[in-house]
């Protein structure tokens, strides 16, 4: 597996309160995107980086924000968590251009719950 | 214009068959389309990937076959296994754009034994 790790891996929330999830990556790529999979709907895109403090929305931001301070890290906040946030949550990283193949690598998921 | 159609939902093989699965999009702009493999309680992993420039790509048992005028593209998986029981997901991605990678809905599929 790539060098990426999520953390937590599991977590049980109520609504409203905000919840942080982290991705950590070891391979300095510079693409970094955090999706969101739900039965029925497949992967779908929240925000990306591709950029250390340069991010940009996906197709279902909304209640959702995004932090990269270093090339390694990207943190996904939910500002007031709800229960249609329920799902499982994949950090994914690629380092795109130069000729290289374009593979982008996820993470192990988080799986959270809001109640 | 965005979107990848991804058919059928779900598909039972029996082992040795032929499994396949298949995406159309619409935008002409895409020009890197990768498929997905996701056991249970793990991420996605890329499985192999094609550039519209061929019509054709295999690598063991696996193939892609792509139709740029119909703007569509198939995964094969001939002499299906039991251990390939997965869901799989096609993407497609505009290299030259902003990077976002667009995914179908995902096939699960269950090969018999």
């Amino acid at each position: 597996d790539a060098g990426i790790t999520q953390s937590p891996r599991h977590k049980v929330t109520e609504t409203g309160t905000p919840v942080t999830l982290r991705c950590h990556q070891t391979e300095n790529h510079r693409y970094m995107y955090w999706y969101r999979q739900d039965p029925g709907h497949g992967l779908r895109l929240i925000h990306y980086s591709y950029g250390v403090k340069d991010t940009d929305k996906g197709e279902v931001s909304d209640g959702y924000s995004v932090s990269r301070s270093k090339t390694e890290d990207f943190l996904l906040t939910l500002e007031s968590a709800t229960s249609s946030q329920t799902s499982v949550y994949f950090c994914a990283i690629s380092d795109l251009g130069g000729g290289a193949a374009e593979t982008q690598y996820f993470g192990p998921g988080t799986r959270l719950l809001v109640l | 214009q965005q979107q990848v159609k991804q058919s059928p939902q779900s598909l039972i093989v029996q082992k040795g068959g032929i499994s396949i699965i298949n995406c159309a999009y619409e935008n002409t702009a895409f020009d890197y389309f990768p498929w997905y493999q996701q056991f249970p309680g793990k991420g996605p992993a890329l499985l192999i990937a094609i550039r519209p420039d061929v019509s054709e790509k295999k690598e063991g048992r696996f193939t892609i076959s792509f139709n740029k005028s119909a703007k569509q593209f198939s995964l094969h998986i001939m002499d299906s296994q039991p251990g390939d029981s997965a869901t799989y997901f096609c993407a497609a991605l505009t290299t030259s754009g902003t990077y976002k990678y667009i995914f179908g809905t995902g096939t699960r599929l269950k090969v018999l034994a």
